[in-house]
């Protein structure tokens, strides 16, 4: 069974500062998602990771990937309070078409 | 705006009862995907179909079941609501049998069993 964690589960973090999520999943798995969700809201996709060493940014997100490890990272620098929200990493299940999301992440930036 | 269509919005029902949520994916993608969000158990893999035919199972309970249709919107029906059951469904479509880039979210559909 594929089992995707999270950590922290809950961050509150100062304007201004850097922080790193960890996404650790315990089975194979070649690809990696990241999405984020505003309360009440739908989940917006922010990454998609398909290969190991995979790296990519967008504003004041990174994200990479660690196949090897089982690891992906989401890396904030400078956080600004609109970055508050819940991120998920979803994983495909490898061999089949099931995407499994991890506990999620809810994020708090503090003016 | 994703492009995925969800209705209703909001449901409330009562234990016993069975409800039916409806789901348009992206004009051009070929899968949906359900997902149940409740706040104990964070987002769970339910089912998911593409073009019309069953490819993979979650953990979606014996009381539930979905399909797809011909013009490639999607039901889920869930059956002798339980007040466990109430949470946010989400529909989310993909243009293949994978997620190549990403899927796509609906807005929800919250369900409260009362």
């Amino acid at each position: 069974e594929l089992k995707v964690e999270q950590n922290p589960l809950f961050l509150s973090m100062q304007e201004g500062k850097n922080y790193t999520i960890y996404c650790n999943y315990s089975t194979t798995s070649d690809r990696l998602y990241w999405y984020r969700q505003d309360p009440g809201k739908s989940l917006e996709s922010l990454f998609v990771l398909l290969s190991n060493g995979a790296v990519k940014q967008e504003g004041r997100l990174m994200a990479s990937l660690d196949t090897k490890a089982r690891l992906s990272t989401l890396h904030i620098t400078a956080a600004v309070h609109d970055l508050s929200a819940t991120y998920f990493c979803a994983v495909r299940l490898e061999g089949t078409y099931k995407y499994i999301f991890g506990t999620g992440t809810r994020l708090k930036v503090l003016a | 705006d994703s492009g995925v269509t969800q209705t209703p919005k909001h449901l409330i029902t009562a234990t016993g009862q069975r409800v039916t949520l409806r789901c348009s994916p992206r004009s051009g993608d070929l899968s949906v995907y359900w997902y149940q969000q409740s706040l104990d158990q964070g987002l769970q893999f339910l089912i998911q179909y593409y073009n019309g035919e069953e490819r993979a199972k979650g953990n979606i309970l014996e009381r539930f079941s979905a399909q797809q249709f011909p013009d490639l919107h999607s039901e889920l029906n869930l059956s002798s609501l339980e007040l466990g059951d109430s949470a946010l469904y989400f529909c989310a479509s993909s243009p293949g049998s994978g997620w190549n880039t990403e899927a796509f979210f609906g807005q929800g559909t919250r369900l409260t069993v009362v």
